[in-house]
Order: C-alpha cells, then structure tokens, then sequence
C-alpha cells in the first residue's frame, strides 16, 4: 500500500499570507493526487485533482503543484474562511489512501 | 444539483453487520460516468478510503477491510449500500458516501455526503 505524508500536521498563519503544504507519497504516484478541504463538522470538499487541476467553483486562491512522489497545496492569500484541515489522496492504487492532514489555522 | 445522502443505525453491537445506504439524486447510479464510494473518518482522527462499486457491480475494496466489507447498487431506488460485518468498536466512525469520477483516469470525489455517525457499542 502507498503511505502518504503531509507536513506540516498544523499550521498558524495570519488572514493575507501565503500557505504551503507537502505531501509526500511512499512510492511515485506521477500526477494522481488529490487534495481536500475538511471544515469543522462538515463533509471533505474537493480543491484539487490531478495534482494540479482547480475543481470548478474553488477560488484561484488554492493552487497545486508537484508529480511524483512530492507535491504542494498552496493557499496564495489566507482567508478566514480557509479555517480547516486539509487532506491529500493518492488514486494511482488502490487503496486510495489518504495523508494524516493538516489543520490551518489564523492567527 | 447532484446530492447524497447516507442513512442506516446510528448504533451497531459488536461482532453485528453495519449496513449504510447512500440515496442519490439529480444523477443515476447506473451512469457509466462515475464511480460511488465509501469513506469513514474515526472520532478525531483523518479520513479512510474504505471502496468503490461500479454499476455493472465491479468493485475496489480496501485490502484492510476486505474480508468484511460488501457493497452493492440498486437502480431500482437509485442509491448504493455499504455493508462491514464483524463490526468492533474500532468501526466506529462518521461514514460518507461519495461520487466518484473518472477523468482520464484520474480518479476523484466530487461530491460527498454529509455523513452518519455510527457507533459500536453494546
């Protein structure tokens, strides 16, 4: 099974500054990646798929990049809003695991 | 506007079979389009991918659940069912069902439910 790790497992940053998140996959996965937006209490949202394409109707705040084994979520301008946790998931096998998250908080 | 929504016990004995269904509207399980799946997110903890039924009735189960888990599609009500049997108190979870799509082989969940806490208790 692929194993998946995402780093940091928090974060704290203030309304307007730029967010990165990794996630690495124990063995390369080339492009099939997915990323979620889970908030408090509510069902997981998709952000992104293949690695880098935007899911239609999420803002152009949140970009991702990456193939292989190393990928990256990034929030361009945090928002208040964007008070999660953020999962990755790789679909190149299965299981179609997921990483452990990373919860996004303001400051 | 395509929605999901899972129903089935809120509470399960141990050693019993939890059964979940997920009712779909504004699209149909026998679309050739998609794939419908199952996840689980443990009290506090992230999310498992637990498998995904096609509606010709082929699945992908996840091997850690394998050997317990069935899932199945009923045009007839439009909706897809999940069943874990020998259920322990590590089952316990909130459970989602979700629409999977298949893109140029890339897989993804599109639209997810809103999720039924299950717990296994005696």
């Amino acid at each position: 099974d692929i194993q998946m790790t995402q780093s940091p497992s928090s974060l704290s940053a203030s309304v307007g500054d730029r967010v990165t998140i990794t996630c690495r996959a124990s063995q390369t996965i080339s492009s099939y990646l997915n990323w979620y937006q889970q908030k408090p209490g509510r069902a997981p949202k998709l952000l992104i798929y293949a690695a880098s394409t935007l899911q239609s109707g999420v803002s152009s705040r949140f970009s991702g990049s990456g193939s292989g084994t190393d990928f990256t979520l990034t929030i361009s301008s945090l928002q208040p809003e964007d008070l999660a946790t953020y999962y990755c998931q790789q679909s190149y096998s299965t299981p179609q695991s997921f990483g452990q998250g990373t919860k996004v908080e303001i400051k | 506007q395509v929605q999901l929504q899972e129903s089935g016990p809120g509470l399960v004995k141990p050693s019993e079979t939890l059964s979940l269904t997920c009712a779909v509207s504004g699209d149909s399980v026998y679309s050739a389009d998609y794939y419908w799946g199952w996840i689980r997110q443990p009290p506090g903890k992230g999310l498992e991918w637990i498998g995904y039924i096609y509606y010709s009735g082929s699945t992908s189960y996840n091997s850690s659940l394998k050997s317990r888990v069935t899932m199945s599609v009923d045009k007839s009500k439009n909706q897809f069912s999940l069943n874990l049997s020998s259920v322990t108190a590590a089952d316990t979870a909130v459970y989602f069902c979700a629409r999977v799509v298949v893109g140029r082989g890339y897989y993804h969940m599109d639209v997810w439910g809103k999720g039924t806490t299950v717990t296994v208790s005696s």
